[in-house]
């Protein structure tokens, strides 16, 4: 059965330019996550889906952030425009159940995001 | 409120060697508590939960957790490491309708 899949794998651009992160959840699971890895910061939750909704957006850094989900399959992840701070390992997660339920998130490998 | 401590941000054994990684919680209801493996360039790799079920958690790879309400512990064990098991390893909590919350993690190095 497929995991999680993100892609790209890596993307290097020039900062001000819009960079677009896509993610396909596991078949079945209901709940989406965006996560942000830095060495500084460790995982940060950037935002929550739930049935397609968004429950939590609360650690979007900023208007320069958007995310989407259109339907149960896919997810995508917006920021325009793209800043040298933004980057960082990007990674999408589902599961089976609303946040706050004990099913475990499955996680994709990741979007490696340099701006430059 | 809920939070994660892990004790260690770096544990080097030998192969072969019994490992452990600590991890401390706070949680205002009972919480769940998963142990996962970051390997690199990859994304996190459920090891192991705990749901209110047995106390002694056994994971994937012959890792276990205990889970010790009188101590907020749940650490990770493993008898013998071996080199494939050289990851970071994050501890996460979840006390109900809330966000996960994960520990700093802990790099664990495994010397020939």
């Amino acid at each position: 059965d497929a995991g999680v899949i993100q892609s790209p794998r890596h993307e290097v651009t020039e900062m001000g330019q819009e960079v677009t992160l896509r993610c396909k959840p596991i078949s079945g699971h209901n709940s989406l996550f965006w996560y942000r890895q830095t060495m500084m910061r460790g995982l940060e939750l950037l935002i929550y889906f739930n049935n397609n909704v968004p429950i939590d957006d609360s650690g979007m850094p900023e208007d320069r952030f958007s995310a989407k989900m259109p339907n149960a399959s896919f997810s995508t992840l917006k920021i325009q425009p793209s800043e040298p701070r933004d980057s960082a390992v990007y990674f999408c997660a589902s599961s089976l159940g609303a946040q706050g339920s004990n099913q475990p998130q499955h996680f994709g490998d990741g979007t490696r995001l340099s701006i430059l | 409120a809920q939070s994660v401590t892990q004790l260690d941000s770096h544990v080097s054994v030998s192969e072969g060697t019994p490992v452990l990684l600590r991890c401390n919680y706070s949680s205002s209801y009972s919480p769940s508590l998963f142990w996962y493996v970051q390997h690199p360039n990859k994304g996190l790799q459920l090891l192991l939960k705990y749901t209110s079920a047995a106390t002694l958690v056994k994971g994937i790879n012959g890792f276990e957790a205990e889970f010790k309400k009188s101590e907020t512990s749940f650490h990770l064990t493993k008898p013998s490491a071996h080199m494939s098991d050289a990851a970071e390893y994050f501890c996460v909590v979840n006390s109900g309708y809330s966000t996960l919350t994960f520990g700093k993690g802990t790099m664990l190095l495994v010397s020939p």
